[in-house]
């Protein structure tokens, strides 16, 4: 059973980039044709899918934001420049059905980012 | 931007009711659309994946349909472990999910 979890910085200052880690066990991250997703989530905008690897992003975030992989280490990354309190969220990573579709089928627990200085 | 509107917002039943949970789209999405349940501090599980197919392991009283750009999610008997919160989400283009539709305890 495939499983993943988040890590990272709890607190990122604003103008920063904020990192987090997704570590996948329980099966290889390079087997299989799967979607690798992260997603938000907060109080004032609710869920927010923010892109995938390979590369596919919410346009609202493109900008920002940089979804890469390490099959080596069975990691997965984002990266979200310039942050400002709006990025304040619990990130969760996740990956689709493996059938070609953003279908969230397998989940981190979630790791919250504060935005503050 | 594709828009999902998703209605109501809250909800309340009771242990047995049949729950009906609706979500609109602001343009087609085909069938491009599932369904989530979240508890408190959990992640989202997947339900409904392609309107109406029902993903591995999650009970039949779960249903979706599709009618146009607007689906509905369906518990036919609610149960004391179906308190939670449902979002819709569609994956045409990207992926918007819906505000949730949070059902509570009547």
């Amino acid at each position: 059973q495939v499983q993943l979890q988040e890590s990272g910085p709890g607190l990122v200052k604003p103008s920063q980039t904020l990192s987090l880690t997704c570590t996948v066990s329980g099966g290889a991250i390079s087997s299989g044709n799967y979607f690798w997703s992260w997603i938000r989530q907060s109080a004032g905008k609710g869920l927010e899918w923010i892109g995938r690897t390979p590369p596919h992003y919410n346009p609202s975030l493109a900008s920002r934001v940089t979804i890469s992989i390490d099959k080596s280490k069975n990691q997965f990354y984002l990266k979200l420049n310039s942050v400002t309190a709006a990025d304040t969220a619990v990130y969760f990573c996740a990956r689709d059905r493996g059938d070609g579709a953003t279908t969230l089928s397998r989940w981190g627990q979630g790791t919250l980012v504060t935005v503050s200085s | 931007d594709i828009q999902m509107t998703q209605s109501p917002s809250t909800l309340s039943a009771s242990v047995g009711d049949r729950v009906t949970i609706t979500c609109r789209a602001s343009q087609s999405i085909s069938k491009h659309l599932a369904w989530y349940q979240q508890k408190p501090g959990k992640a989202p599980k997947l339900l409904i994946y392609k309107a109406s197919s029902l993903e591995s392991g999650v009970p039949s009283r779960f249903s979706g349909s599709v009618s146009g750009t607007q689906f509905t999610l369906t518990i036919s008997s609610l149960q004391p472990d179906d308190f939670a919160t449902y979002y819709c989400q569609q994956y045409d283009r990207y992926g918007t999910f819906g505000q949730g539709t949070k059902v509570e305890i009547k």
